[in-house]
C-alpha cells in the first residue's frame, strides 16, 4: 500500500544534541509537510517542500532545518534540541494540485528531550 | 493560508448518539477538509468539501458547509466507540498554496 513513513516513532535525545527525523513515500507526491505538534494543539507547519522548491514558514526557528534529497525521502534536522521542542513531529504529502491537495500524514515520531 | 477555529472544543457523547461539530474560517476558500486524528498518530483525512458544495457524504460523515456564514459542520451518526479522536478542520485558500493551517480541533470522546 502507497503511505508515508515516519522513523524513529520514538526518538529520545539530550539537550542540544543534533537529532534528525526522516520521512519516506511511496505515494510518489510533489509535495512534503513537516508539522510540529504539541499536547491538546493542532499541527504547526514548520516547512514544506514543493519537488525542490523549500518554504520556510516565517515563525520557523533557524534550530529546525529540513533537507529533500529526491522526491520520496525528506528530514528533519533539529541542530540544537531545547526542552521546548519535545513534541510529536508530523510528516505529511500531497500531490500538490489544485484539485487534489488532500494530505497524507505519516505515524509521527515523539521527540523527547532530556 | 488561515485557520479554521473548531467549536465545542470537546465533546462527550454515548455510542450510537450522533456528534455534530462546527469550523468557521475568515476568508474565501477552495474547499475545506476534515481529518482525523487517533491518540498519538498522525492525521487521517476524511473529506474534503468544494466551495461550489452544500453537502457531502461519506458513510457515517455528513459534512455542509456554507460560505455565506464561512462555516462548515462535521456530522458523525450512530458513532461508536473507534470514533473516539480529535477532529480537524482545514480550510484551503487559494493564496495560500499548497499549505493547510489546522485550526484546534474538537475533541470527541465516544463511551460504550
Amino acid at each position: 500500500d502507497a503511505m508515508v513513513i515516519q522513523n524513529p516513532r520514538y526518538q529520545v535525545t539530550q539537550f542540544g544534541k543534533p537529532v534528525t527525523l526522516s520521512c519516506s513515500q511511496t505515494l510518489n507526491h510533489n509535495v512534503m509537510y513537516w508539522y510540529q505538534q504539541k499536547s491538546s494543539q493542532a499541527p504547526k507547519l514548520l516547512f514544506h517542500y514543493y519537488d525542490k522548491d523549500f518554504n520556510n514558514e516565517a515563525d520557523t526557528p533557524d534550530n529546525f532545518q529540513s533537507r529533500r534529497p529526491n522526491t520520496s525521502f525528506c528530514f528533519l534536522d533539529i541542530r540544537s534540541p531545547g526542552l521546548g521542542d519535545a513534541a510529536m513531529y508530523l510528516c505529511a504529502t500531497s500531490a500538490g494540485t489544485r484539485t487534489y491537495n488532500e494530505q497524507f500524514f505519516g505515524p509521527g515520531t515523539r521527540l523527547t528531550v532530556l | 493560508s488561515q485557520q479554521g477555529e473548531e467549536d465545542p472544543q470537546a465533546l462527550s457523547i454515548q455510542e450510537g448518539e450522533n456528534a455534530t461539530m462546527n469550523c468557521s474560517y475568515k476568508t474565501s476558500i477552495n474547499n475545506l477538509q476534515w481529518y482525523r486524528q487517533n491518540s498519538g498518530r498522525g492525521l487521517v483525512h476524511l473529506i474534503l468539501i468544494r466551495s461550489n458544495e452544500r453537502e457531502k457524504h461519506s458513510g457515517r460523515l455528513r459534512v455542509t458547509l456554507d460560505t455565506s456564514k464561512k462555516s462548515s459542520s462535521l456530522l458523525i451518526t450512530a458513532s461508536r466507540a473507534a470514533d473516539t479522536a480529535s477532529y480537524f478542520c482545514a480550510p484551503d485558500e487559494e493564496a495560500a498554496g499548497n499549505k493547510l493551517t489546522f485550526g484546534g480541533g474538537t475533541r470527541v470522546l465516544v463511551k460504550p
